[in-house]
């Protein structure tokens, strides 16, 4: 009940496409919802995030779309860019548990040029 | 940058063995969290700190443990290692502890290998 299911595991787009990576959770305790973005060798970075008590948050290019009743979101990146290819990660976490981050099984984005 | 600093950077080591993984935090967060990633095992929770006291404890193994020190430092102590321990050890540290109250940073990683 405590997993963060992921996918695609891989993507790949052009330069100027919108990759979609989906979440999906079961524990409906969670109640705060990250988005890492790590690059080789570097530690995962927050990228943005978003509470249950809304559908939608837009920062940048980056965008998190939220259904609660099914318990999913994902992150859209508009526009992407040569850049933006790394690997993604959701997460959730829940303040019973201390704000421990449970992670998806990461995204390995690539944008061509 | 996060600000958060972890040493050392890489670490090889043989079955058998202990050792030690450092984490300094954010100046001014007080909440330290220890992740292993791994190839089949992604990123996963082991164990967090709030100013000192353990708060919260994931999926980690009786021979790791850890500490967080009056400086707020904290250490993560790996004892008799095996092959499969090889992992990136990330440190993050948040302001808080409450859940999307604060933003956990993530340090560069300490890399284990163990031979």
């Amino acid at each position: 009940q405590q997993q963060v299911k992921q996918s695609p595991q891989s993507l790949i787009v052009q330069k100027g496409g919108i990759p979609i990576i989906n979440c999906a959770y079961e524990n409906t305790a969670f109640d705060y919802f990250p988005w890492y973005q790590q690059f080789p060798g570097k530690g995962p970075a927050l990228l943005i995030a978003i509470r249950p008590d809304v559908s939608e948050k837009k920062e940048g290019r980056f965008t998190i779309s939220f259904n609660k009743s099914a318990k999913q979101f994902s992150l859209h990146i508009m526009d992407s860019q040569p850049g933006d290819s790394a690997t993604y990660f959701c997460a959730a976490s829940t303040e019973t548990s201390g704000s421990r981050l449970t992670f998806g099984e990461g995204t390995q984005l690539t944008v061509n040029p | 940058d996060s600000g958060v600093t972890q040493t050392p950077k890489h670490l090889i080591t043989a079955t058998g063995q202990r050792v030690t993984l450092r984490c300094s935090p954010r100046s001014g967060d007080l909440s330290v969290y220890w992740y292993q990633q791994s190839l089949d095992q992604g990123l996963q929770f082991l164990i967090q700190y709030y100013n000192g006291e353990e708060r919260a404890k994931g999926n980690i193994l009786e021979r790791f443990s850890a500490q967080q020190f009056p400086d707020l430092h904290s250490e993560l102590n790996l004892s008799s290692l095996e092959l499969g321990d090889s992992a990136l050890y990330f440190c993050a540290s948040s302001v808080t502890w409450a859940s999307g109250l604060g933003e956990q940073f993530f340090g560069p990683g300490t890399r284990l290998t163990v031979l």
